[in-house]
């Protein structure tokens, strides 16, 4: 069964940084790009970035929202996928999901049961 | 930037079939991927390009996609259909884009 867990969020002050992990198990994390979404509370799904498996460069993007602040990242021998979050704001406050997706323009699944920050004073 | 546009809310009888619209230019060119997503839960993906079930997805959904325009069917719609959904597409190699979702509800 292929699970996605997130780990690492919490209450966060502002201009602070936070790494969210994405752990998983039960296929061959190797062969998947990995991505981040959040959702702020009572709002729609937006994407934050992803990196794509080492067949296809391991390269990353991310939305301009986050671009330059927050790193996402890879350990295939553990797979992990990892969200490095630098200069938080208020308006990162979200459920922040990981997925797996194999390429680009394929879809999404499963989701983690996600992870919630709060950036808050 | 591609943007797609979604009805805030759509209501449907129990029993009937429900549509959910998803706009955007010459949408009918991409692949369109929907996804439910229950209060309190992570969403799930209920169609893969444009009309292709996971499995474990009851076949009484289904999808579609012209034009400007990509359609999700509920069909026989059961009171626990009601979620918010998500219709998605890659803007291009480097990004995703999601419509703004859904509420159905099931009278």
């Amino acid at each position: 069964e292929v699970q996605l867990v997130e780990s690492g969020g919490g209450l966060v002050k502002p201009g602070r940084s936070l790494r969210l992990s994405c752990t998983t198990s039960g296929f061959t994390f190797g062969d998947y790009g990995m991505s981040w979404f959040r959702q702020a509370p009572g709002k729609g799904l937006e994407w934050v970035g992803f990196i794509r498996s080492r067949p296809y460069g391991g390269t990353t993007d991310y939305a301009a929202s986050v671009k330059d602040r927050f790193t996402i990242s890879r350990d295939d021998s553990k797979s992990i996928a990892y969200l490095q979050m630098n200069s938080l704001k208020t308006e990162d406050t979200a459920v922040y999901y990981c997925t797996k997706y194999i390429s680009w323009p394929n879809w999404f699944d499963p989701w983690g049961q996600g992870t919630l920050v709060t950036v808050s004073s | 930037s591609y943007e797609l546009t979604q009805p805030l809310s759509v209501s449907v009888a129990l029993g009937q079939t429900a549509r959910i619209t998803c706009g955007g230019d010459n949408i009918g060119s991409k692949n369109v991927h929907w996804y439910q997503q229950k209060p309190g839960q992570a969403p799930v993906l209920v169609i893969y390009r444009d009309s292709n079930r996971p499995s474990g997805i009851p076949e009484r959904f289904s999808g579609s996609n012209s034009g400007n325009t990509a359609t999700l069917t509920i069909s026989r719609a059961q009171a626990g259909d009601e979620a918010d959904y998500y219709c998605q597409v890659w803007d291009s190699s480097t990004s995703v884009v999601f419509g703004g979702g859904t509420k159905l509800t099931v009278l």
